[in-house]
């Protein structure tokens, strides 16, 4: 399978717990972009990442998050001590390097966080 | 900045039946369009696109969208639904030469009766 994998889909966390949500973009894509999804809420974007470089964390709360999209491996959405509020889907999607094509996004399945 | 709006948080339709979910967008630059199709429980999937060119814009199962320039508008149509149809549509734009992020309605849900 060539698409957008994310891993866990569903993660359950207590309160104050950390929570790392992974995402391995489609072959050939360098871009990743992380957003939440709340039921009637729609897509919010949340951080734009290129390898070894955050290029757009606007939308990123500015306590408790963090993101990274190393060299080798997945890019990783870190929440730390999760509140009832984080509670969500979060997407994360890919596009390739920069050209008009740039402008799809790919997207994964999902991690559904859900936090007691 | 520019701003999608999607008047229509639900539209209930029967099998068979036309539908048109409306996609009204404000940017004072030329603008890339999307519609995006979210099914439950899975990731959003691109659905059809306008980049440039022909203003009618079709996808491979029947759905159409046509940028209107004029009314800043690009509904998506198709006249005679399934019941797979069902999801919820999401209509994005991009500023055309900018910033690779899109900006999303709130999104659609159809919601097709047998």
């Amino acid at each position: 399978n060539a698409g957008v994998m994310q891993n866990p889909r569903h993660l359950v966390r207590r309160r104050g717990q950390e929570a790392r949500l992974r995402c391995s973009p489609m072959k050939g894509h360098s871009h990743v972009y992380w957003y939440r999804q709340l039921p009637e809420e729609g897509l919010k974007f949340m951080v734009y990442l290129q390898k070894e470089n955050i290029i757009d964390e606007s939308g990123m709360p500015k306590e408790r998050f963090s993101a990274e999209f190393p060299k080798e491996g997945p890019s990783i959405l870190r929440i730390q001590q999760v509140v009832r509020g984080d509670s969500a889907a979060y997407f994360c999607a890919s596009s390739p390097g920069p050209s008009e094509s740039s402008y799809e996004q790919y997207f994964g399945p999902g991690t559904r966080l859900t936090v007691t | 900045a520019q701003s999608v709006t999607q008047l229509d948080s639900q539209v209930p339709v029967f099998e068979e039946a036309p539908v048109e979910l409306r996609c009204n967008y404000s940017s004072s630059v030329s603008v890339y369009l999307f519609w995006y199709v979210q099914y439950p429980n899975q990731g959003l999937q691109l659905l059809l696109k306008y980049l440039s060119g022909s203003t009618l814009v079709e996808s491979i199962n029947g759905f159409e969208a046509e940028f209107n320039k004029s009314q800043t508008s690009f509904h998506l149509r198709k006249p005679s639904v399934h019941i797979s149809d069902t999801a919820e549509y999401f209509c994005a734009v991009s500023v055309a030469g900018g910033s690779y992020i899109p900006t999303f309605g709130r999104g659609t849900s159809l919601i097709v009766h047998p």
